[in-house]
């Protein structure tokens, strides 16, 4: 079993307030990382896929980072909303998908 | 629409009673996966299937089956055998195992009395 973690566990902000979560992974046989966006009573949808070492990827006001030379990636939200509240998972690849528990985020309005 | 569904929304069941939840795709994946939630955890790997007719145990398989008769159904069995069934189950697909996202369906909450 490969150890996918994320912090915080959870997290609770301002609405208009910045913030970014850590996804931490073993760097051997990576594949790639992806990360997903879990709204409550709905399915998970992907936000990011990224396989090389400093990619950096953007959608609107969230954007992740990549770092498999030691293993992290970290998502960032600008500006946090209310409709970003979700549950953020990170998956790593290798011969299969590993999951972390995830970073539930709260924007308060 | 392309999606995956997944039925029934929740599921109660006798505790010694195998119990199948469906999953379906109409996106063409060829890959397919059964994972498990349990609070306070990640999702878990129960199965995954890259072709018709072929499937690989994750890291929980003891307790489940499955079958991949056709590349649009991957249903799930719980068997009598796992000691701890309750639990939120999800399907997913995509096209290529590791470098493509998944794809998910809305769930099934399976709880065991």
């Amino acid at each position: 079993i490969l150890n996918v973690e994320q912090s915080p566990q959870s997290l609770h902000v301002q609405e208009g307030d910045s913030t970014n979560f850590t996804c931490s992974f073993p760097s051997s046989n990576f594949y790639a990382l992806h990360w997903y966006r879990w709204e409550t009573a709905k399915s998970p949808e992907a936000l990011f896929v990224m396989t090389l070492n400093g990619d950096e990827k953007k959608k609107g006001r969230i954007s992740a980072t990549l770092n498999t030379k030691e293993g992290y990636s970290y998502l960032y939200i600008k500006g946090s909303q209310p409709e970003d509240s979700a549950t953020y998972l990170c998956a790593r690849t290798g011969n299969q998908f590993y999951f972390g528990t995830g970073t539930s985020l709260t924007v308060i309005p | 629409d392309g999606g995956i569904t997944q039925s029934p929304k929740y599921l109660f069941r006798k505790e010694g009673q195998n119990v199948t939840l469906s999953c379906e795709q109409n996106l063409n994946h060829d890959a397919m996966y059964w994972y498990r939630q349990d609070p306070g955890q990640g999702l878990r790997l129960i199965y995954y299937s890259q072709i018709v007719n072929d499937f690989q145990k994750g890291d929980i398989a003891e307790g489940y089956s499955v079958s991949r008769e056709k590349k649009e159904s991957f249903p799930l069995t719980v068997t009598s055998a796992q000691k701890n069934p309750t639990a939120f189950y999800l399907c997913a697909s995509n096209t290529d195992i590791e470098y493509n996202e998944q794809f998910f369906g809305p769930g099934t909450r399976l709880t065991v009395l």
